[in-house]
């Protein structure tokens, strides 16, 4: 069963950053493609990011390149997104989730999200 | 970006009537090599992360109840529950993995009435 686990949610002042980490579990982590979904309070779905099993291919939203980074490590199963300067429109719960398919389309699998919140 | 279009935004449907959710994508995403569309559904409840119901459109996730079923190809899709139950109350979205950046629609809000 697929399991994914999000931790590092904070409040943060404007202009901060975190650091957000899903671990992984019941699957091989270092064969899917993994990506960062988020949904602001009472709205829809947004993609983030997406990074290739191997971590050589990286993609990001156009409102977030430029200040978020995605990585991954394979040999901890575990998938990271590093938020710098953070806006308050940054504001949103954030989720893991992993492709169905390894080529990473397919539907997503998705973790129990992290809250990251920005407000002075 | 492939632009997403749930219809309708809310929808108040009778315990054991059916519930009809229709999604548009802007652009075709049927991917020709392999013949699937890559267009998914999932059900969001409240404080809850989304469930994957449906991908390629039409496959339902393992464990997921056969009232559920999706089809349609290309640019136009359904999600479909046979008999609506009390526990089907969520938020319904469309996600296209053909291309990046993924999309997804606006969401549905689906209501007993």
């Amino acid at each position: 069963e697929v399991h994914l686990v999000e931790s590092g949610g904070d409040l943060v002042q404007p202009g901060g950053s975190l650091r957000l980490s899903c671990t992984a579990s019941g699957f091989n982590f270092s064969s899917y493609w993994m990506n960062w979904v988020r949904q602001a309070p009472g709205k829809g779905l947004v993609w983030v990011s997406r990074i290739s099993s191997d971590g050589s291919s990286i993609s990001y939203a156009d409102s977030v390149k430029g200040r978020f980074t995605i990585s991954r490590d394979n040999a901890k199963n575990t998938l990271y997104l590093q938020i710098n300067s953070l806006r308050v429109e940054d504001t949103a719960v954030y989720y893991c989730t992993r492709a169905a398919a390894v080529t990473g389309t397919g539907g997503y699998y998705w973790g129990q999200g992290t809250l990251v919140t920005v407000s002075s | 970006d492939i632009v997403m279009t749930q219809s309708p935004d809310s929808l108040a449907v009778s315990l054991g009537e059916r519930a009809t959710i229709n999604c548009k994508s802007s652009q075709s995403v049927l991917y020709s090599s392999n013949n699937k569309n890559y267009l998914a559904w999932y059900q969001q409840k409240p404080g809850q992360p989304p469930k994957l119901l449906i991908y390629w459109a039409s496959t339902r996730e393992s464990g997921v109840p056969d009232r559920f079923s999706g089809s349609g190809s290309g640019t136009d899709f359904t999600l479909t529950i046979s008999s609506l139950q009390a526990e089907d109350v969520a938020v319904y979205y469309c996600h296209q993995s053909y291309t990046t950046p993924s999309t997804f629609g606006q969401g549905t809000k689906l209501e007993i009435k």
